[in-house]
């Protein structure tokens, strides 16, 4: 009964390949996220869906493409896998605060790790 | 870009001991403040939120101070378990990114 889950969970393929990372969470949520956490362990917004829909665009290349096919689901696809883009990609979830400007707190899912030879 | 700061350590503590970590933010309209733990390898997993009037969760107390902007975890008695990496959030006021600070290590030794 994982609540986010991912998939892979390791990801190793050559530079110039078109890869894609699954998430699913049962929690319910209505917002998903990537996250890119590098080397230096810093951890990166990419894309924020809420109810299947983009709120959240970082400056991210145009490689990268989130699909969102419905409330659970938020995928990741990666053209032209580049050697920059070795790191571990988290996804996460969490419940649009009902009033004001709050924010809930985020699950995260285990992690992809993605080396680019 | 607004930013969540945070000094990276490492902290290297014996067991027993009281440590605390702060961070700035930069965003005056953030309303939401979370500590999230990650250890080597694995997710974040929520600590604990920050509260205006603080709050305390058994060895650890989180304080927030909105004028100097900032927040601070303290972890009383360290145990070896508490060694980890502690990433804290500042996030909402008017934007739904939520803005990790890259995180403070943690090593608390026998």
């Amino acid at each position: 009964d994982t609540a986010v889950s991912q998939t892979p969970k390791y990801l190793v393929t050559q530079m110039g390949n078109d890869k894609s990372i699954k998430c699913e969470q049962n929690l319910g949520h209505d917002t998903m996220y990537w996250y890119k956490q590098d080397s230096k362990k810093f951890l990166k917004i990419m894309f924020s869906y809420n109810n299947k829909e983009l709120i959240i665009n970082e400056t991210v290349p145009n490689r990268f493409s989130p699909k969102s096919p419905d409330k659970a689901h938020l995928n990741l696809h990666i053209n032209s896998l580049e050697l920059g883009d070795s790191a571990v990609y988290f996804c996460a979830s969490s419940q649009k605060s009902s009033g004001g400007a709050g924010y809930n707190e985020q699950f995260f899912g285990p992690g992809t790790r993605l080396t680019v030879l | 870009r607004k930013e969540v700061e945070q000094d990276p350590g490492p902290f290297n503590v014996p067991e027993g001991a009281t440590v605390a970590f702060n961070c700035t933010y930069s965003n005056s309209a953030s309303q939401s403040f979370f500590w999230y733990r990650q250890d080597c390898r694995k997710e974040p997993k929520l600590l604990m939120s920050v509260y205006s009037s603080g709050n305390e969760d058994g060895r650890f107390t989180a304080q927030l101070n909105r004028a100097s902007q900032y927040i601070s975890l303290l972890i009383r008695d360290s145990k070896l378990s508490d060694s980890a990496t502690y990433l804290c959030v500042a996030a909402g006021g008017g934007s739904y990114i939520p803005t990790f600070g890259r995180g403070t290590s943690l090593i608390v030794h026998p």
